[in-house]
């Protein structure tokens, strides 16, 4: 079956610091993977995704890249910012929902 | 820019009762979903509806629950007698097209007494 194993959290980094949150996925076929961010008092939003095999998603400087060989989507922002604060949530898509991690809380401080 | 929006924000219950939970999905959607999250665990998907009817639905998605869209713009998810394990935040998405990107409101969190 499907499922998304993502590093738990929580985590805190001081601004300017690297970021990765790793994500590994169990699928049958060929799904999408996505990183949705949840910020406080919000709904979830997609942050990135990608469809295929090798495929990278980026946005906003945070980038990850679908390694079908490592069936991993690990989600990596060169330099965070304290507006990045929030909770990330790795997810694939099953055939006719998601399937989402338990979601990493990533506190930066300045 | 159009969003999901849903209501009541916090929903405080009494174990048994009925809790109706409503969202407005984007108006030119045509897919809804609801996920539940259980404090500190996975999102979990519950059931998606298409068409005016259950597309798909998860082992959490019991006789205890039920979906509607009543009219052109609302869809709810209907808790018939709740109990103590129903108390998560409940999340109802939409899409335009099937296996196309979900726009998500920002949750109602029930809690049942």
């Amino acid at each position: 079956g499907n499922s998304v194993t993502q590093m738990e959290g929580p985590v805190t980094l001081s601004e300017e610091a690297f970021l990765t949150i790793n994500c590994t996925y169990t699928a049958t076929g060929y799904p999408s993977l996505f990183w949705y961010v949840q910020y406080p008092g919000e709904g979830l939003q997609l942050l990135l995704k990608a469809t295929k095999a090798d495929d990278k998603g980026s946005n906003k400087g945070f980038e990850a890249t679908y390694r079908k060989e490592t069936t991993s989507f690990h989600l990596e922002k060169g330099s965070v910012q304290v507006s990045d604060s929030a909770v990330y949530f790795c997810a694939l898509t099953g055939a006719n929902n998601l399937f989402f991690g338990t979601g990493t809380r990533l506190t930066v401080i300045p | 820019e159009p969003e999901v929006t849903q209501t009541p924000s916090h929903q405080v219950t009494q174990m048994g009762q009925e809790v109706i939970l409503r969202c407005v999905p984007i108006s030119n959607h045509l897919y809804f979903y609801w996920y539940r999250q259980i404090l500190g665990q996975k999102v979990e998907f519950l059931v998606s509806f298409y068409n005016n009817e259950i597309s798909e639905k998860s082992e959490i998605f019991d006789d205890q629950f039920s979906v509607e869209r009543p009219d052109g713009s609302n869809f709810t998810l209907k808790i018939r007698s709740t109990k103590l394990e129903d108390s998560a935040m409940y999340f109802c998405a939409s899409s335009g097209l099937a296996f196309n990107e979900q726009f998500f409101g920002p949750g109602t969190r029930l809690t049942v007494l």
